[in-house]
């Protein structure tokens, strides 16, 4: 069974700029969740998409948005982009809604020059 | 307070040692709780839950204490290959639902 997949691997942006990373989770799964791993700060929970809808947000600006496809692939926009957006963007799926058993994508490692 | 605080290291220890790992979180009303591992700029990859009764797998042996809001890890007989980041981890349906991460604890395992 294929696990968590996210594109691109890494991506290189500069400040003001738009970044856009894409996830697709595991056969089966309906909850994506997106989190933020930047350098000392450890991984923070960015937002979580269920059959299409945001249900939940982590304490991030507007500028962090998404949205869940009807495929349930997903996809992280950051709009405006910043220095201290550099980080490891990491999605994960679980197979129950809202589940505490959440599997992880290899990541987007994203630099903001 | 943070929500999950854990002790940074680095713990350098030699192959064959005994490590613990320790965890406080501040949410009373978090209802799971894990072990996860990360390797080098890798997604992190969930290593055991976290019982009252304690769990052991392995080498690896987990306990939580509700009270005191206390989780530890303790691995025995240490391979190079635990050489890692083990992130303490938080499950609350309060405000919605997340995994709250703790920053990590990295240990290096040396022969």
């Amino acid at each position: 069974e294929a696990g968590v997949t996210q594109s691109p691997t890494h991506l290189i942006k500069t400040r003001g700029q738009q970044a856009t990373l894409r996830c697709s989770p595991i056969s089966g799964h309906t909850s994506v969740y997106w989190y933020q791993q930047a350098l000392g700060l450890g991984l923070q929970f960015l937002l979580w998409y269920d059959e299409g809808e945001e249900r939940n947000r982590g304490n991030f600006p507007p500028r962090f948005s998404g949205r869940q496809f009807p495929n349930y692939s997903s996809e992280l926009n950051v709009n405006a982009l910043e220095l201290e957006d550099s980080a490891l963007y990491l999605c994960a799926s679980s197979l129950v809604v809202g589940a505490d058993t959440q599997y992880f994508g290899p990541g987007t490692r994203l630099t903001v020059l | 307070r943070k929500e999950v605080e854990q002790d940074p290291g680095p713990f350098n220890v030699p192959e064959g040692a005994t490590v613990a790992f320790n965890c406080t979180y501040s949410n009373s009303a978090s209802q799971s709780f894990f072990w996860y591992r990360q390797d080098c700029r890798k997604e992190p990859k969930l290593l055991m839950s976290v019982y009252s009764s304690g769990n052991e797998d392995g080498r690896f042996t987990a306990q939580l204490n509700r009270a005191s809001q206390y989780i530890s890890l303790l691995i025995r007989d240490s391979k190079l290959s635990d050489s890692a980041t083990y992130l303490c981890v938080v499950y609350t349906t309060e405000a919605g639902t997340a995994l709250i991460f703790g920053k990590g604890t990295t240990l290096s395992v040396s022969s």
